[in-house]
């Protein structure tokens, strides 16, 4: 299957601080993006989508200006965690599809984000 | 509206028994995918297989078998002979393209534990 990267894979930042995540397909062009979030023990729940060029859509209740989201190339998005606190703690996963109807989603390995 | 229900949260087996994780979908959508996917203690998702809705054909990987009914709109997973190594927790997704976007939309997951 195709290779998505996601980075870094452990991330500790410090309370008010920000900090970015990357997204990467490494053999495909990625014009779709997806980002999740998963609590303690919690299913994966997805926060937004992201077409390459344009802006992302949010899920209900997931703050847009928390949690900004770029997806300016086909083979990377980033998301950024704004002024970040304890309780945004969590693992955060990528996933990114082609284009076509018959492809699906690949999965990056995730990134386990303290905030202290 | 999409949903997964895994109704399992947490099943415990001895090693060689056979378990089979349930799970119930809902869409309005004729056209559809289905996932399992395989979550271990480090955190990423590892796939296990897609079904697309027109495909009802049962599958057999190795020791890993799915059975789908969309009469009962179940796609269920068995392990037959389960090992140690199996222990995780197991997620059923369902993807809807394109009228959903080609957003996955996980279940709550079922935690599989064997011990020796």
């Amino acid at each position: 299957g195709a290779v998505v990267s996601q980075h870094p894979s452990r991330v500790i930042c410090k309370s008010g601080t920000s900090v970015k995540i990357e997204c990467r397909s490494l053999d495909f062009q990625a014009t779709t993006m997806f980002w999740y979030r998963q609590f303690p023990k919690q299913s994966l729940m997805l926060m937004a989508t992201s077409n390459e060029g344009s802006k992302a859509t949010y899920e209900q209740g997931v703050e847009k200006d928390k949690f900004l989201i770029n997806h300016a190339s086909l083979t990377l998005s980033t998301l950024t965690v704004t002024s970040a606190h304890p309780e945004d703690s969590s693992f955060y996963i990528c996933s990114a599809r082609g284009q076509g109807l018959n492809t699906e989603a690949f999965f990056g390995q995730g990134t386990r984000l303290t905030v202290v | 509206a999409q949903k997964v229900t895994q109704a399992q949260t947490e099943i415990s087996v001895v090693e060689k028994e056979d378990v089979t994780l349930d799970c119930v979908y809902e869409t309005r959508d004729t056209t559809y995918y289905l996932f399992w996917y395989k979550q271990p203690p480090s955190g990423e998702l590892v796939f296990l297989i897609r079904r697309n809705s027109f495909d009802e054909q049962n599958e057999i990987s190795g020791r890993y078998s799915w059975n789908f009914q969309k009469s009962t709109s179940s796609f269920n997973f068995t392990i037959t002979a389960s090992q140690v190594v199996d222990s995780a927790v197991y997620f059923c997704a369902l993807s809807e393209p394109p009228t959903g976007g080609f957003k996955t939309i996980f279940g709550a997951g079922t935690r599989l534990f064997v011990k020796a």
